[in-house]
């Protein structure tokens, strides 16, 4: 089946620093993936639409400045998080949509701890 | 805006018991509707979907779901529910001009279920 890994699974970072979090689709092509945030006992609130080869479409209130984008291939997303604060803290979930099907995979998600 | 509702934030079942959750959405137009399971641990999973057609679909694992469009719901169900069945469930919605593409998923906050042996 339709496979998508996310690393790291889980990160601590310092406030200020940056943080890259990839999402890869590892027997498929995806020519759309999205990342979504997941606060406890949240729903998952999309906050961006990744296209290969253009730029991310983002949500409303989402700082796209803040959190950096990137869908260089076919089969990889990244997210970068920059100066990243406290509140950041968050667990990321990243899927990808099956280039033929359409159909969305999810990955495991990143649990992003900032202190 | 899009919502989706799901009622109740965690259920605690016997084995053999009956199951039903419910998922309320709000959207003007025509919808595609989802659910998805995480069981502990692992990814989220696709359990069924509704395009059009037959409003009763049937997914994995025997769990089946009802489109009421004047209800705007789309209820899970399943007759017997094994202790293999706890997870948390998640309905979502797209507003149907992504036909198949499950683009911008719109996600309820997810029902626990617990599953007593």
């Amino acid at each position: 089946g339709a496979v998508v890994s996310q690393h790291p699974s889980w990160v601590i970072c310092k406030s200020g620093t940056s943080v890259k979090i990839e999402c890869r689709s590892l027997d498929f092509q995806a020519t759309t993936m999205f990342w979504y945030r997941q606060f406890p006992k949240q729903s998952l609130m999309l906050m961006a639409t990744s296209n290969e080869g253009s730029k991310a479409t983002y949500e409303q209130g989402v700082e796209k400045d803040k959190f950096l984008i990137n869908h260089a291939s076919l089969t990889l997303s990244t997210l970068t998080v920059t100066s990243a604060h406290p509140e950041d803290s968050s667990f990321y979930i990243c899927s990808a949509s099956h280039e033929a099907t359409y159909e969305q995979y999810f990955g495991p998600g990143t649990r992003l701890t900032v202190t | 805006a899009q919502s989706v509702s799901q009622h109740n934030h965690h259920v605690i079942l016997s084995e053999a018991a009956s199951l039903e959750l419910g998922c309320n959405y709000s959207y003007g137009g025509t919808v595609n509707l989802f659910w998805y399971v995480q069981y502990p641990g692992q990814h989220l999973q696709l359990l069924l979907k509704y395009f059009s057609g037959d409003p009763l679909v049937r997914g994995i694992k025997g769990f089946e779901a009802e489109f009421i469009k004047s209800k705007f719901s789309f209820n899970l169900r399943k007759p017997s529910v094994q202790w293999s069945d706890t997870a948390e469930y998640f309905c979502a919605v797209n507003g149907g001009n992504y036909g198949g593409s499950q683009g911008n998923l719109i996600f309820g906050k997810g029902t626990k279920l617990s599953v007593k042996p």
